[in-house]
C-alpha cells in the first residue's frame, strides 16, 4: 500500500549539535517531496522541498537528501537551536498529484 | 498578506449540533483544503477544491459539507456533530501551475474543535 513515514516518533538532541530525522515511502510513482515544520499550536510551514530528479538541496541550515533507491527521504538540521523544537512532517507528492503526508517526528532539543 | 486565516480558534459542541469553520485567503490561490489532524493518523484529507464552484472528496469526508462560492472562501460545515468529529482542522491553499511550488500549501492555524 502506500505510505509515507518516519522512522521515529520523538527524536531528542542536545542544543547546537546537528539533528536527522528520516522518512521513508514505500511508492516509487512519487514526483516531489516536501518537509513541513509544525510548531505547537500552530499550523504546518514549509520548510524545504526536492524534485524526483534530484538527491539533494540544501536551504538555510537545512538538507535534505532523497535515496531513491531505498526510498529514503531525510532532513538534516545542521546546529539545531531551541526554535527548532517542532513536530516535522514529511510528504510525498504522486505523479498524479496525490498528496500524502507522515505521520511526524517530534524533534525535542535540550537546552 | 494575512495568508490563510481560520475561524474560530476553539469551539465545544454538542452532540448533534452544527456549525462552520470558515477560512480564508488572501493570496489568490485556487486550490483550497481542509484537514484533520489526529494523535497517530496525521493529517487527513477532507475535502478540497481546484477552484471557485468546484469541490471534491478527500480521504475522510463523511460528516461534512463544504461549498466554494468565491476564490477566498472555504467553509467546512458540519451538519449534526459526532464526538468522533472532535480534532484540530486546518485549512491550507496554494496556487494552481505545473512548477513545483504549486505543490507547496499554505496552511492557517488551525481550529481545535471539541464534540462532548
Amino acid at each position: 500500500g502506500e505510505s509515507v513515514g518516519l522512522h521515529l516518533p520523538t527524536l531528542s538532541v542536545q542544543e547546537g549539535d546537528n539533528s536527522i530525522i528520516n522518512c521513508a515511502y514505500s511508492n516509487s510513482a512519487s514526483d516531489y517531496f516536501i518537509w513541513y515544520k509544525q510548531e505547537s499550536g500552530k499550523g504546518p510551514q514549509f520548510i524545504i522541498d526536492i524534485r524526483s530528479n534530484m538527491d539533494k538541496r540544501q536551504g538555510q541550515r537545512v538538507t535534505v537528501l532523497l535515496n531513491k533507491t531505498v526510498k529514503h527521504l531525510s532532513l538534516q538540521i545542521a546546529a539545531t537551536q531551541p526554535g527548532d523544537s517542532a513536530v516535522y512532517f514529511c510528504a510525498e507528492i504522486h505523479l498524479t498529484g496525490k498528496l500524502i503526508f507522515g505521520q511526524g517526528t517530534t524533534l525535542q532539543v535540550k537546552p | 498578506n494575512a495568508g490563510v486565516t481560520q475561524t474560530p480558534k476553539f469551539q465545544v459542541l454538542k452532540t448533534g449540533q452544527s456549525m462552520t469553520l470558515q477560512c480564508a485567503q488572501d493570496m489568490n490561490h485556487e486550490y483550497m483544503s481542509w484537514y484533520r489532524q489526529d494523535p497517530g493518523m496525521g493529517l487527513r484529507l477532507i475535502h478540497y477544491s481546484v477552484g471557485a464552484g468546484i469541490t471534491d472528496q478527500g480521504e475522510v469526508p463523511n460528516g461534512y459539507n463544504v461549498s466554494r462560492s468565491t476564490t477566498e472562501d472555504f467553509p467546512l460545515r458540519l451538519l449534526s456533530a459526532a464526538p468522533s468529529q472532535t480534532s484540530v482542522y486546518f485549512c491550507a491553499s496554494s496556487y494552481s501551475g505545473t512548477d513545483s511550488g504549486a505543490n507547496v500549501l499554505t496552511f492557517g492555524a488551525g481550529s481545535r474543535l471539541t464534540v462532548l
